[in-house]
């Protein structure tokens, strides 16, 4: 299994709600990264998981709350969000923390109303 | 702080052209990474360039790497409509960091 995959797709989701974007990668991958792209910019990195445990948080707000549960899953809680957070979230796994050619997932495309 | 950038930004070109997209990023790295985005859709890896002078063909896109210069360029050779996508370098980042640092991306339109 060469692929990541992300679930879901799409997602709507008003402003009080609290929600889950899922990742998932077989490749044996020890490094796992969350994106947010907003049209037309390139991704901007959120967090970055390495042997499941938490090494870089790009100071996002605490309404997006990273899970490892092991090295195979990673997780995005979504609580309170605002409609600025509207936007493609990816999901992406590498070799190792410093191998960085990361394979990404297909993405789940967020609308915040 | 590491900075990479692209140019140009916008590409449009007509198929059989050729044509040449640059990535000039600003401290040493010895790795850099080829993306392609196609709209709406996730980013797929096209290339990793792991030394000086490295250079990597598929089909009609050839990547190639300078780091004495700090440059990349992505070539594209008679140019095909499939080709139309947005194509990002990216670096890694500064002192072992687990980051890639990302251009802004050229986007590349062929027509017929």
């Amino acid at each position: 299994d060469t692929e990541v995959t992300q679930t879901p797709k799409h997602l709507v989701m008003g402003m009080t709600n609290k929600k889950s974007l899922k990742c998932e990668q077989h490749m044996g991958h020890r490094a796992m990264y969350w994106y947010k792209q907003k049209a037309k910019k390139p991704p901007e990195l959120m967090f970055v998981y390495s042997y499941e445990k938490l090494s870089i948080n790009e100071s996002v707000p605490s309404r997006f709350s990273p899970e490892c549960p092991n090295s195979s899953l990673l997780n995005l809680h979504l609580h309170a969000l605002q409609p600025e957070d509207s936007a493609l979230y990816l999901c992406a796994s590498s070799p190792g923390p410093y191998y960085n050619e990361q394979f990404f997932g297909p993405g789940t495309r967020l609308t915040v109303l | 702080e590491l900075k990479v950038e692209q140019n140009p930004l916008f590409l449009s070109m007509q198929e059989g052209k050729n044509y040449t997209i640059y990535c000039n990023y600003s401290t040493t790295s010895d790795r850099l990474y080829w993306y392609r985005q196609d709209p709406g859709k996730s980013l797929e890896s096209l290339f990793v360039l792991l030394s000086n002078g490295a250079v990597k063909q598929e089909g009609r896109l050839m990547a190639s790497l300078d780091t004495k210069a700090r440059l990349s360029t992505l070539h594209i050779t008679a140019a095909v409509h499939d080709l139309s996508a947005t194509y990002f370098c990216a670096v890694d980042g500064q002192g072992g960091s687990e980051k890639l640092v990302f251009g802004k991306g050229t986007k590349l339109t062929v027509n017929p």
